[in-house]
């Protein structure tokens, strides 16, 4: 069936550095790409997207890339912050009438420290 | 701001209790979405509704029903609850169509704990 993997599950890096989470999809058919992000005791939110017509998209210090052809995009943090500690998942679906179903990846811990 | 509610934030039942958890949303969408979430396993989607009392199977519906009276409010149901169903279960309600992003607005949570 359809299914993500994320990686890594945990990562820990020290404030400022970037951060760089992974995912691969197995649908082809798969159209839209959201991450979203859940901090401690928090619901999860949509923190960026990028659909399969587009290769990249950038929003102030996180970024998405997409490559279709080998089935995988990526979450991009650049100069990170204490703040940016959270648990991010990414998620792969495709259009299906009105409504989208989203497969999600198992999620990555990321842990930020001053 | 679209606004998802549930009825509890912490529950805690017995084996074999039937459970009913709630989600309230309160901007007219079609779309609903009960997800449960497990550390090392992300979100899984266990069922949806694309209308009043329309539902559709996700990937793990087994010991689960669901019902959709009403447009604004979606139930779970645990017929026969079970320790295997400890877990964080989360409604979402996401607009439809191409008019902008498929952001799915997730409500607070659910922590059942079955014992």
């Amino acid at each position: 069936g359809e299914n993500v993997e994320q990686h890594p599950s945990t990562l820990s890096v020290q404030e400022g550095d970037s951060a760089v989470i992974k995912c691969t999809y197995s649908d082809s058919a798969s159209n839209y790409f959201p991450w979203y992000k859940q901090e401690l005791g928090k619901r999860p939110q949509l923190i960026i997207d990028i659909r399969s017509n587009v290769g990249e998209k950038k929003d102030q210090r996180i970024a998405v890339t997409l490559n279709k052809t080998a089935k995988h995009f990526s979450l991009h943090i650049t100069e990170t912050q204490p703040e940016d500690s959270a648990v991010y998942f990414c998620a792969a679906s495709r259009s299906s009438g009105g409504y989208n179903k989203l497969i999600f990846g198992a999620g990555t811990r990321l842990a930020v420290h001053p | 701001d679209v606004k998802v509610t549930q009825s509890s934030r912490y529950l805690v039942k017995r084996t074999g209790e039937k459970v009913f958890l709630e989600c309230v949303q309160d901007m007219d969408h079609e779309n609903m979405f009960w997800y449960r979430q497990d550390p090392g396993l992300g979100l899984r989607l266990i069922y949806f509704s694309y209308d009043v009392k329309m539902k559709e199977k996700g990937d793990i519906p087994e010991g689960y029903s669901v019902s959709r009276e009403k447009k604004e409010r979606f139930s779970l149901i645990l017929e026969s609850a079970s320790t295997n169903q400890t877990s964080m279960y989360l409604c979402a309600s996401p607009p439809v169509g191409e008019s902008g992003t498929y952001e799915q607005y997730f409500g607070p949570g659910t922590r059942l704990t079955v014992t």
